[in-house]
């Protein structure tokens, strides 16, 4: 059975400090992973998509790296600020593109930062 | 705004009454999605769309739940005699098959209470 998990299931550091969110994965076939910030009360927005011959990839603070070989995937946060507080969730696709039965979904890492 | 809209945003109901929930989906995709949210978890996969055919609906869902997306454009969907096991957060996306990235846009989401 295709699975996703994530860790820690939740997270609370200091604002200024840095962070890295664990994804691990038994999804095969594999496509792509995404990691996904969803807000309080908000739809998920994607921050960024790992293919597997990507191991690394940033988009501003954050960092995400896939080894495809182990089946794992990590979020660093760099310098969090206050607006990083929200719920990070892990989705890995079996298919390139796209379609919902190929996407199996993490339950996320609930992440706060405090001032 | 160009994004998945979804309407109400929130929904409070008794029990045994139905509820329906709209999604309009960014204008230019052709796929749409309903997923389910409650505390703490990730989104659960519902029912998926390509254009107006359902090609996929998960067997969790019972058989109170109904979604219809009568000119590939905008979904609804309905839940017939609602449950307190019903309260959760109803999220729409929508994706390009074209775009073939397999992202995923998510609305805000419709939250339901069940009372």
């Amino acid at each position: 059975k295709n699975q996703v998990e994530q860790s820690p299931q939740s997270l609370i550091i200091l604002e200024g400090k840095n962070c890295t969110l664990q994804c691990n994965y038994t999804v095969s076939p594999f496509s792509n992973l995404r990691w996904y910030k969803q807000d309080t009360g908000r739809g998920p927005v994607s921050l960024t998509i790992m293919t597997f011959s990507e191991n690394t990839k940033s988009n501003g603070r954050y960092t995400a790296t896939l080894d495809a070989d182990t089946k794992q995937s990590s979020l660093h946060i760099t310098a969090s600020q206050l607006s990083d507080s929200a719920s990070y969730i892990c989705v890995v696709s079996e298919y390139s593109g796209g379609g919902a039965d190929g996407l199996t979904f993490g339950k996320g890492t609930h992440l706060i930062i405090q001032p | 705004d160009t994004g998945v809209s979804q309407d109400p945003r929130h929904k409070i109901t008794k029990r045994g009454q139905n509820v329906t929930f709209r999604c309009d989906p960014i204008s230019e995709h052709n796929r749409l999605y309903w997923y389910r949210q409650t505390l703490g978890q990730g989104p659960e996969f519902l029912t998926y769309f390509q254009n107006e055919a359902q090609l996929e609906k998960s067997r969790l869902l019972s058989d109170r739940f109904s979604a219809e997306r009568p000119k590939g454009s905008f979904s609804t969907l309905e839940i017939q005699r609602t449950e307190q096991g019903d309260s959760a957060m109803y999220l729409c996306a929508s994706s390009s098959q074209a775009a073939n990235t397999g992202e995923l846009f998510f609305g805000e989401g419709s939250r339901l209470t069940v009372l």
